[in-house]
């Protein structure tokens, strides 16, 4: 069965600094994958993905993601972090399934930015 | 992508009663999607919501506690049944939009936090 795993659950930088989300996953197949972002009270944002091709994603907000299939990973990484970050960080794998696509979550990482 | 909205945004029910969560698109769509997050959790597909057919559900979930209408192609709801406070939870739906290039990929509605009494 498809899995996801973000080892982190709650992550703590300083506003400025470079970050790193880690994501795992298991998925027989050539998987779909995503981050999604939500704030407080918020639904979830899309901030990218990766089906096939280059593995180095870019996102919105300037994330940005590399697939790396050796390691079945797919960790998240923007140079420099804004207050405006903070916020909860889920991967997901797409599995398909008869009826559609069926997205499996990690159990999402909590990003602290201080001052 | 796709504008989705999602009424109620927050609810607070008691135990025994219904409720029922609309989601809304502003394009047409095959698919949609409800999903469950429970507090401090991640979300967990409830069922797959396909115009014409009847909704899929995943292991856990049944169509007697969580009945899905998909009457046309910009709208579903979802009903939480008989509920109780282990239903407290934010529920979300989703929808794959019709463009190639977006394809399989989901957008989500803005969430309606649910608490039961």
């Amino acid at each position: 069965a498809q899995s996801v795993t973000q080892p982190d659950i709650h992550i703590t930088v300083s506003e400025g600094a470079s970050l790193e989300l880690r994501c795992n996953y298991s998925y027989g197949a050539t998987p779909y994958l995503f981050w999604y972002v939500q704030s407080p009270g918020q639904g979830l944002q899309l901030l990218l993905k990766y089906f096939s091709g280059d593995t180095l994603v870019q996102g919105i907000k300037g994330f940005e993601a590399e697939f790396k299939r050796s390691q079945s990973s797919f960790n998240l990484r923007k140079p420099s972090v804004h207050w405006s970050d903070a916020a909860e960080y889920f991967c997901a794998v797409g599995a398909l399934m008869e009826y559609g696509n069926k997205l499996v979550f990690g159990a999402g990482t909590i990003l602290r930015v201080k001052s | 992508s796709a504008v989705i909205s999602q009424k109620p945004s927050r609810d607070i029910c008691q135990r025994g009663t219904s409720l029922t969560i609309q989601c809304q698109v502003d394009s047409q769509v095959t698919m949609m999607f409800w999903y469950r997050q429970q507090p401090g959790q991640s979300l967990t597909l409830i069922a797959t919501a396909n115009q014409g057919s009847e909704a899929t559900y995943e292991s856990g979930f049944v169509i007697d506690k969580f009945p899905i209408s998909r009457p046309n192609l910009t709208f579903s709801t979802l009903t939480v049944s008989n509920m109780s406070p282990e239903d407290s939870s934010i529920y979300l739906c989703s929808v794959e939009v019709e463009d190639p290039a977006l394809r399989d990929t989901q957008y989500f509605g803005p969430g309606t936090r649910l608490t039961v009494l």
